[in-house]
């Protein structure tokens, strides 16, 4: 199975500063077609979770600008550039290339 | 507006069964295929099942497999997950997800207590 890593687990972050999540896979998430299936999303307290990111660095619908993502091969990361206190929750890293699907750990954000 | 809506879940002794509903409006049910992630009390979430939109290819966790079984009624745009030969560690919110790569939409999830 994929391993999903990611760091830190836990994010202190003052408001209007930027944050930080890496996400680390044990193989390489590109696919035949071209694509790498890799998604990060946010659950915040209480509520379901809501994919923010797509195919690596494809924002949402309805997604501030201030989130992004990148990377490639087996190294990702989830930008935000201003924390705001609606940003607090869990983020999580998924592959969506091989079988079976594979979540991070989840990344804890919270306001410092 | 998309919406998926997760029934059937409560608590069952440990060995029983149980199957989950998720109805979904809004969008061409067929077209999509369909997912069930888990999330056991105050950890994280956990990939459980993947079904194809024809229902042709379901995928399984290793956890899961042989005792879950994913199904569609694309005439219903219902989604299914039967779930037998349940143990503790099944205790979870199960959420219902669109899509296979990447959920794009999930619903509000329903709870699987396995206890006796």
């Amino acid at each position: 199975d994929v391993v999903m890593t990611q760091s830190p687990l836990s994010l202190p972050v003052t408001l209007g500063q930027p944050a930080s999540i890496s996400c680390r896979s044990s193989q390489s998430l590109g696919y035949s077609d071209g694509n790498t299936y890799l998604s990060w999303f946010q659950q915040r307290p209480g509520q379901s979770p809501r994919r923010l990111i797509y195919k690596v660095s494809n924002r949402d619908s309805g997604v501030p600008d201030r989130f992004s993502g990148s990377g490639s091969g087996t190294d990702f990361t989830l930008k935000i550039s201003r924390v705001e206190a609606e940003d607090v929750g869990v983020y999580y890293c998924m592959q969506g290339t091989h079988w079976p699907r594979t979540f991070g750990q989840g990344t804890k954000l919270e306001i410092k | 507006e998309v919406q998926l809506v997760e029934s059937g879940g409560g608590l069952v002794q440990p060995g029983g069964s149980l199957r989950l509903s998720c109805a979904a409006f809004g969008f061409v049910f067929r077209n999509s295929a369909m997912s069930w992630v888990r999330q056991a009390p105050g950890k994280g979430l956990e990939w459980v099942s993947t079904i194809t939109a024809g229902g042709g290819s379901t995928y399984f966790a290793d956890s899961v497999k042989g005792r879950f079984t994913i199904s569609r009624d694309n005439s219903k745009n219902t989604l299914y997950l039967q779930m037998d030969r349940l143990r503790d560690d099944d205790t979870a919110v199960y959420f219902c997800a669109r899509g296979q790569s990447g959920p794009d939409y999930w619903g509000q999830g329903t709870l699987v207590t396995v206890s006796s």
